[in-house]
């Protein structure tokens, strides 16, 4: 089955912390996104990548980094810069003009 | 900039009918819809380009309003299973990152 595979589901951390979120795609898309999401504030781009080992920062960038080595590999970094990561983190990639997301991590920082 | 959706949230009965409105400040190039479950990853219902005709997905239709900058999202004899939120997303031009709003929540009673 095609699809985009996110893990964990949920995820704790300490403060402090840096953690990874895990974002795998076998639908042969070019590009990928990281959203977040918050009650009430609807889907924020943090960054995307239209190619292999190119990325672009979204509109809340500051606290994530990303890497895309490889065309079905997209993980993101929350670092212990990122000063309220508690939120649920949705992974999509995209085949022309639509998008297609995968389930979701909804990271916990205690 | 991030598009305005209205209203924040609506509540029907089974059967009624339910609009929600996505405007932009910016000229568009594409308004797309989605539908999110609680928890649940957005699911894509329909894209609108700049130029092309209204779109329908069974009761669900669409319509974009290129020189306002707007798009309708109509929900015909809402169904239970129409309950959620719904995101507008809009592109101001082609492979262009796509911005959401903050979302309109549903809810259908039986």
């Amino acid at each position: 089955d095609g699809g985009i595979t996110q893990s964990p589901k949920y995820l704790f951390r300490k403060e402090g912390q840096n953690v990874t979120l895990s974002c795998e795609q076998n639908l042969n898309h070019d590009a990928m996104y990281w959203y977040r999401q918050d009650p009430g504030q609807g889907l924020r781009l943090i960054y995307y990548s239209q190619i292999v080992n190119d990325f672009q920062k979204g509109d809340i960038a500051e606290g994530y980094s990303v890497s895309r080595e490889k065309k079905e590999s997209f993980p993101l970094t929350v670092t212990s810069a990122q000063k309220n990561p508690t939120a649920f983190y949705l992974c999509a990639s995209s085949w022309y003009d639509t998008q297609y997301f995968g389930p979701g991590t909804r990271l916990t920082v205690l | 900039q991030q598009p305005v959706q209205s209203p924040q949230a609506v509540i029907l009965r089974e059967g009624e009918d339910a609009v929600i409105n996505c405007s932009s400040s910016k000229a568009l190039y594409s308004v797309h819809w989605y539908r999110q479950k609680h928890g649940e990853a957005p699911v894509f219902l329909m894209i609108l380009l700049k130029g092309g005709e209204q779109k329908g997905h069974e009761k669900i239709s669409a319509s974009f309003n290129e020189k306002k900058q707007q798009s309708s999202l109509y929900l015909t004899a809402s169904q239970l299973s129409y309950s959620g939120t719904y995101f507008c997303g809009t592109e101001t031009a082609r492979d262009d990152k796509i911005i959401f709003g903050k979302g309109t929540r549903l809810h259908i009673l039986p």
